[in-house]
């Protein structure tokens, strides 16, 4: 069975100091790897994904993600926090090349973003 | 940018009613799914739909469960007789076909069962 942790419930940042947000992950093959963001009252909004090739994998609102296949790891990166990033951020899992799609999640992330 | 709609976005129910949980998924996206995340819990999927037929589902979809495409434009959920253990905030989902598609969530349904 396959399982996404996020090891940290909050993470504090200071406004325009880099951020990360750490999910390892635990699937039989190659994974195919997601970010989303949630927003209050929002539903969860896609940030990036990673299916193959290069281990570095950029996406919207200025956010990165290196895959690290060694340390079964998929951390979110930004080079410089913006106090609107404060959100729960939710690493995600899908089965690989099984044709199944159910994304399985991990327990999320809150970011805040102080200024 | 299209975006996936769900209705209502909260609805209270008395236990054992029956609740019907509705989705406008996007227009050109073939799969659709639905997920559940009970307050303070992990998103978790429900069930995976194309071609009108059930592709996938957990087994948290039981046979209280279904879900249904009705015409051209909806996806629903219905749970035939809710328990307290169902309120939770319901969250719909569409995708392209693809061997690895995004999918895209819409707001979600809060679901109180009294």
């Amino acid at each position: 069975a396959q399982s996404v942790a996020q090891p940290e419930d909050q993470v504090n940042v200071a406004e325009g100091n880099p951020l990360t947000v750490k999910c390892t992950y635990s699937v039989s093959g190659n994974p195919y790897l997601f970010w989303y963001v949630q927003y209050p009252n929002r539903g969860l909004q896609f940030l990036l994904k990673y299916i193959t090739g290069d281990n570095l994998v950029k996406g919207s609102y200025g956010f990165e993600a290196e895959f690290n296949k060694s340390q079964t790891s998929f951390h979110l990166k930004k080079p410089s926090a913006l106090v609107s990033d404060s959100a729960l951020y939710f690493c995600a899992v899908s089965p690989p090349a099984t044709g199944r799609r159910a994304l399985t999640f991990g327990s999320g992330t809150r970011l805040q973003v102080q200024p | 940018e299209p975006e996936v709609t769900q209705t209502p976005s909260h609805q209270v129910t008395q236990m054992g009613q029956e609740v019907i949980l509705r989705c406008v998924p996007i227009s050109n996206h073939l799969y659709f799914y639905w997920y559940r995340q009970i307050l303070g819990q992990k998103v978790e999927f429900l069930v995976s739909f194309y071609n009108n037929e059930i592709s996938e589902k957990s087994e948290i979809f039981d046979d209280q469960f279904s879900v249904e495409r009705p015409d051209g434009s909806n996806f629903t959920l219905k749970i035939r007789s809710t328990k307290l253990e169902d309120s939770a905030m319901y969250f719909c989902a569409s995708s392209e076909p693809g061997l690895v598609d995004t999918q895209y969530f819409g707001p979600g349904t809060r679901l109180t069962v009294l």
